[in-house]
């Protein structure tokens, strides 16, 4: 079955620290994937996204997340956080060409001033 | 310019009743989704709309589960005889078009509690 796993689901770190948030996807054909970030109150919406090409991906905010095929991973990168980035991050794919997100559980990122 | 939205923003029934949640999506975004988030659990798909074809209703659980769009407007999903395990935060989105290269822009959510 087509699923999406995230390693952490409770992440604590001081302002300054490096962050790095695991992803990993089921085999299940082409793959699209993408980070979703939903701050306390507001919608979610789109950090960044993989369609093809590099593989190092930047989106906005500073961060950053690498596709590496070998290991079916997409993992969300910040080197050095912020209190503002205090939110839930979601990571999400999409199989074959198709519309529909396959959504991971979710991490919780706690940012201390 | 007007993002998605979802009314009511919060409904609590009771079980065995049924509920009706309304999306409104972006103007001009053919492509319309329904998920729905659990406590502690990812996002999960439920059913999406493009255009005039018929919808992708392949992650509705149960036939308790319907939903409806007009056009390329407003949608609504219906919950005959809520259960408990119902509850859940029903999330709305939608895109230009069809497929992973169009952003789906999501909707603040109806919070669903069923007692």
């Amino acid at each position: 079955a087509q699923s999406v796993s995230q390693h952490n689901h409770h992440v604590i770190l001081s302002e300054a620290a490096s962050l790095e948030l695991g992803c990993n996807y089921s085999y299940g054909g082409t793959v699209n994937l993408f980070w979703y970030v939903q701050y306390p109150g507001q919608h979610l919406q789109l950090l960044l996204k993989y369609f093809s090409g590099d593989p190092l991906v930047k989106g906005i905010k500073g961060f950053e997340a690498e596709f590496i095929k070998s290991k079916f991973s997409f993992n969300l990168r910040k080197p050095s956080v912020q209190w503002s980035d205090t939110a839930e991050y979601f990571c999400a794919v999409t199989y074959n060409q198709g519309g529909k997100l396959i959504f991971g559980q979710g991490t919780e990122l706690s940012v201390k001033p | 310019g007007a993002g998605v939205s979802q009314s009511p923003s919060n409904k609590v029934t009771e079980k065995g009743k049924d509920v009706e949640l309304r999306c409104d999506p972006i103007s001009g975004h053919t492509a319309l989704y329904w998920y729905r988030q659990r406590l502690g659990q990812g996002l999960e798909f439920l059913i999406y709309f493009q255009g005039n074809s018929a919808p992708d209703k392949s992650g509705l659980p149960s036939d308790r589960f319907s939903a409806e769009r007009t056009g390329e407007s407003v949608s609504t999903l219906t919950i005959q005889r809520t259960q408990q395990e119902d509850s859940a935060v029903y999330l709305c989105a939608s895109s230009l078009g069809q497929g992973h290269y169009n952003e789906q822009f999501f909707g603040p959510g109806t919070r669903l509690t069923v007692l």
